[in-house]
């Protein structure tokens, strides 16, 4: 079963406005952790944000913020004042447990965002 | 910049070869992992090591293999290349703590 779903191909924002990049998850572990990635043409993945599942605040990382909504299983990725830079594929992903030091993670598909001048 | 170097950045091999791709880890960080990214899609985990030991992999033949040394580095190595192997190699490192790995600027391997 697919456990991260980015149903958005494609984006686009005029810069300096406020985008959304949205995030469902799946998962019966209480404890797991969601993530965004940002990767450019370049091919590396950047890393812009952590939220855990027991965190009572949603995650802020300057304008990066991410929308926690745990019973929707939402992870949604808001970026504030788009610059020409931001223009990238954006990756949702989930960890699910913390057992014995796991890093595995689990990707969408992405989503490419196009900021227009 | 994340601290985490692969080598080489393109390489092209040959149906039924075998290749073996380097990482760097972040300095401090004891966990490295390894993923492939088809083009269009999100990356796919193919496994991870932690202290010199593999503890989790991903669906991947055994024809994918790895290693992890002393100072943390790690080589991924596959054998008998097959076309669908051509793809972006990420490696991620981290120190185990489940709040983020750091990724490399990646391998781009052509199989022909």
């Amino acid at each position: 079963a697919q456990k991260i779903t980015q149903t958005q191909p494609g984006m686009f924002v005029q810069e300096k406005e406020a985008v959304t990049l949205d995030c469902t998850y799946d998962t019966s572990d209480p404890s797991y952790g969601l993530f965004w990635y940002k990767q450019p043409s370049s091919g590396e993945m950047i890393f812009l944000i952590y939220q855990g599942s027991y965190d009572q605040q949603n995650a802020t990382e300057g304008r990066y913020s991410l929308n926690f909504q745990k019973a929707r299983k939402s992870a949604n990725l808001v970026i504030s004042a788009s610059q020409l830079g931001d223009s990238a594929m954006y990756f949702c992903a989930m960890r699910e447990g913390v057992q014995g030091g796991s890093e595995k993670l689990v990707f969408g598909k992405g989503t490419k965002l196009t900021v227009n001048p | 910049e994340t601290g985490v170097t692969q080598s080489p950045t393109h390489l092209i091999k040959t149906r039924g070869q075998q290749v073996t791709l380097r990482c760097s880890s972040q300095s401090g960080h004891n966990t490295v992992s390894w993923y492939q990214q088809a083009l269009g899609q999100g990356p796919q985990f193919i496994f991870q090591y932690y202290r010199e030991e593999e503890n989790g992999r991903g669906n991947f033949p055994p024809r994918f293999s790895g290693l992890q040394f002393p100072n943390y580095s790690s080589e991924l190595n596959v054998n008998a290349l097959e076309l669908d192997d051509s793809a972006l190699y990420l490696c991620a490192s981290s120190w185990g703590g489940g709040q983020g790995a750091f990724f490399g600027q990646g391998t781009r391997l052509t199989v022909v």
